[in-house]
């Protein structure tokens, strides 16, 4: 599965902890994406990154941050967890690939409960 | 940016019946439509995508046509199997490195198949 990998896959937390959750690849791929899936609402992009230290925000970035230091990892940082954060975040990555740039390929998810 | 409507959220069939999805999009510059299917506790994964030069494109029972002057896409399945229950989700993207080949997502379509 284009060697993406998400950790931890389940977690739990209180409201008010900071979370992290990480997106490796070994692809090297350029492109990386942050998404929320929830009921209703489909997957929606939180923040991307376009290369090393190059990241942008997506249609639901409040209460996100985001860091790419390497290619191969790209972490996604909740600074105070809230309720509504309680999500499953998908990771997809993205690069040339038989010519083509723009297929998206992704990571098997992290379940995320905010309590 | 970009705004994708999905149609129908659920759509129940029989065994052997077809079933069509329909999408439609808002930026006239958009010109890559991808189609994922996601089964239940899974990642969502591209099944087949069209590029805006092409109006039609086939894999085995799966199909999808595009019209860019009514800026719609549907996906078609023929000879529907259990195994096709799943959600698929619709998206649509400018391309280019200018957009950093982001994907704006449908909300989905549950689709059921009746053995």
């Amino acid at each position: 599965d284009a060697g993406i990998t998400q950790s931890p896959r389940h977690k739990v937390t209180e409201t008010g902890t900071p979370v992290t959750l990480r997106c490796h690849q070994t692809e090297n791929h350029r492109y990386m994406y942050w998404y929320r899936q929830d009921p209703g609402h489909g997957l929606r992009l939180i923040h991307y990154s376009y290369g090393v230290k190059d990241t942008d925000k997506g249609e639901v970035s409040d209460g996100y941050s985001v860091s790419r230091s390497k290619t191969e990892d790209f972490l996604l940082t909740l600074e105070s967890a809230t309720s509504s954060q309680t999500s499953v975040y998908f990771c997809a990555i993205s690069g040339e690939r038989g010519g083509r740039t723009d297929t998206q390929y992704f990571g098997p998810g992290t379940r995320l409960t905010v309590l | 940016g970009e705004n994708v409507e999905q149609h129908p959220s659920t759509l129940s069939v029989q065994e052997g019946d077809s079933a069509v999805i329909k999408c439609t999009y808002s930026d006239s510059a958009s010109n890559y439509f991808p189609w994922y299917k996601q089964e239940l506790g899974k990642r969502p994964q591209l099944i087949i995508d069209i590029r805006s030069n092409v109006g039609e494109k086939k894999d085995q029972r799966i199909a999808v046509t595009l019209n860019k002057t009514a800026k719609h896409f549907s996906l078609h399945i023929t000879e529907t199997q259990p195994e096709d229950s799943a959600v698929y989700f619709c998206a649509a993207s400018r391309g280019g490195m200018g957009s950093n080949y982001k994907l704006t997502f449908g909300k989905g379509t549950l689709l059921t198949v009746n053995p």
